[in-house]
């Protein structure tokens, strides 16, 4: 089955500093990622994504990289805000499974002003 | 608000009692999706329609479980005789439904508690 992980289940960081949330995956034939932020109460909301074709892709303040030697991927957020603390996921999807995205546990993000 | 929308937002209930969701996708959008999402985990995929076409279940869709999009828009999920074991937030997510590994934008999700 699929296989879908978070190094640290909680993170902690100083307004201002930059974050790094990392995910490992285990189905070598990954090849679409998605990282989503969950606030407390509310759905998903898409982050950035990343196809494997791709090692590193840039957007408004997070950065994604993709290593798929050692499959795993990072969230970088710089100049992390309080309104930045949320759970992320990261969530893998393979062309033979069609359109269905299987999600790690989360990181639970906590921004300390 | 364009997004994905869902009703209720909260809905409590007593074991063996029938609920039904909603869910209303974005508005170009073909393709829609159910997950199950419980306390301290990442959503799991339940069932997507292209369409008004179920094209896909999981194995935890059981038979007490069924969804519709009856006219190819908004979509129902209804629970028969529910469990304790169901109490969980229901996520739909929707997108174009144009190719494979699209982008899912999701609803703010129905939590469900099962007294």
């Amino acid at each position: 089955g699929e296989s879908v992980g978070l190094h640290l289940p909680t993170l902690s960081v100083q307004e201002g500093d930059n974050s790094i949330i990392n995910c490992a995956y285990s189905n070598s034939a990954s090849d679409y990622f998605i990282w989503y932020k969950q606030e407390s109460g509310k759905g998903p909301q898409f982050i950035i994504d990343i196809r494997s074709n791709m090692d590193k892709r840039q957007g408004q303040r997070v950065t994604v990289l993709l290593n798929k030697t050692v499959k795993h991927l990072s969230l970088q957020i710089a100049a992390t805000q309080p309104g930045d603390s949320a759970v992320y996921f990261c969530a893998e999807n393979t062309l033979n499974t069609g359109n269905q995205f299987y999600f790690g546990t989360g990181t639970s993000l906590t921004v300390i002003p | 608000d364009t997004g994905v929308s869902q009703d209720p937002r909260h809905k409590i209930t007593k074991r063996g009692q029938n609920v039904t969701f909603r869910c209303d996708p974005i508005s170009e959008h073909n393709r829609l999706y159910w997950y199950r999402q419980t306390l301290g985990q990442g959503p799991e995929f339940l069932t997507y329609f292209q369409n008004e076409a179920q094209l896909e279940k999981s194995r935890l869709l059981s038979d007490r479980f069924s969804a519709e999009r009856p006219k190819g828009s908004f979509s129902t999920l209804e629970i028969q005789r529910t469990e304790q074991g169901d109490s969980a937030m229901y996520l739909c997510a929707s997108s174009l439904g144009f190719t494979t590994q699209e982008t899912q934008y999701f609803g703010p999700g129905t939590r469900l508690l099962v007294l």
